[in-house]
């Protein structure tokens, strides 16, 4: 089975661009998670989906929205870009039972320039 | 203070030794925590899970979780070189729920 994937691997912006960044679930999870790993730290929540319904809103501005198609992968669009942006990308994935854990995908990395 | 504490090291040891990471926490409805593995420019890779307080061993590794404490750590036997990563601990309060990580732990296993 496939596992989590991503689109693109890396991406290099302007400072003040838009970006989308896309992520396909593993096949029968429901639920998709997005986060921010800036380099020496780790995973920042951003999003979480279910269902095509915002489950949770991380500490992140405006700038940063993201959805969920009916086919469970979701897009995060990110605004105006700022050089703080740079980081990579994670998008999770999990069936979205109580007990579930999520599962990562191999990452977007963001360089704005 | 952070909700989730870890060493960021580095940790270097020689092979076959046994490595041990910690965490700890100050959230105490968190109930899940896993243990996460990270290659350089790789996304992490879910290694255990743990619901509440116990011990879970699945081959070289062993997840401990000490709820009283709020500690939480994982050890790995006859480290490879191919162990050689940045180790994660990750928790929530809920399943499925945003998990709140910590700054991982560079770990080098020289052969």
């Amino acid at each position: 089975d496939a596992g989590v994937t991503q689109s693109p691997t890396h991406l290099i912006k302007t400072r003040g661009q838009h970006v989308t960044l896309r992520c396909s679930p593993i096949s029968g999870h429901k639920s998709v998670s997005w986060y921010q790993q800036v380099l020496g730290q780790g995973p920042q929540f951003i999003f979480q989906y279910y269902e095509k319904e915002e489950r949770g809103r991380g500490n992140f501005p405006d700038r940063f929205s993201a959805r969920q198609f009916p086919n469970y992968s979701s897009e995060l669009n990110v605004n105006a870009l700022l050089l703080g942006d740079s980081a990579l990308y994670l998008c999770a994935s999990s069936l979205g039972g109580p007990t579930d854990t999520q599962y990562f995908g191999p990452g977007t990395r963001l360089t704005v320039l | 203070q952070k909700e989730v504490e870890q060493d960021p090291g580095p940790l270097s040891v020689p092979e076959g030794a046994i490595v041990s990471l910690n965490c700890t926490y100050s959230n105490s409805a968190f109930q899940y925590f896993m243990w996460y593995r990270q290659y350089s420019r790789k996304g992490p890779e879910l290694l255990m899970y743990t619901y509440s307080s116990g011990n879970k061993e699945d081959g070289r590794f062993t997840a401990q979780v000490d709820k009283s404490s709020k500690y939480i750590s994982l050890f790995i036997r006859d480290s490879q070189p191919s162990d050689s990563a940045t180790y994660l601990c990750a928790m929530s309060a809920r399943g499925n729920t945003p998990l709140v990580f910590g700054k991982g732990t560079r770990l080098s296993v020289i052969a």
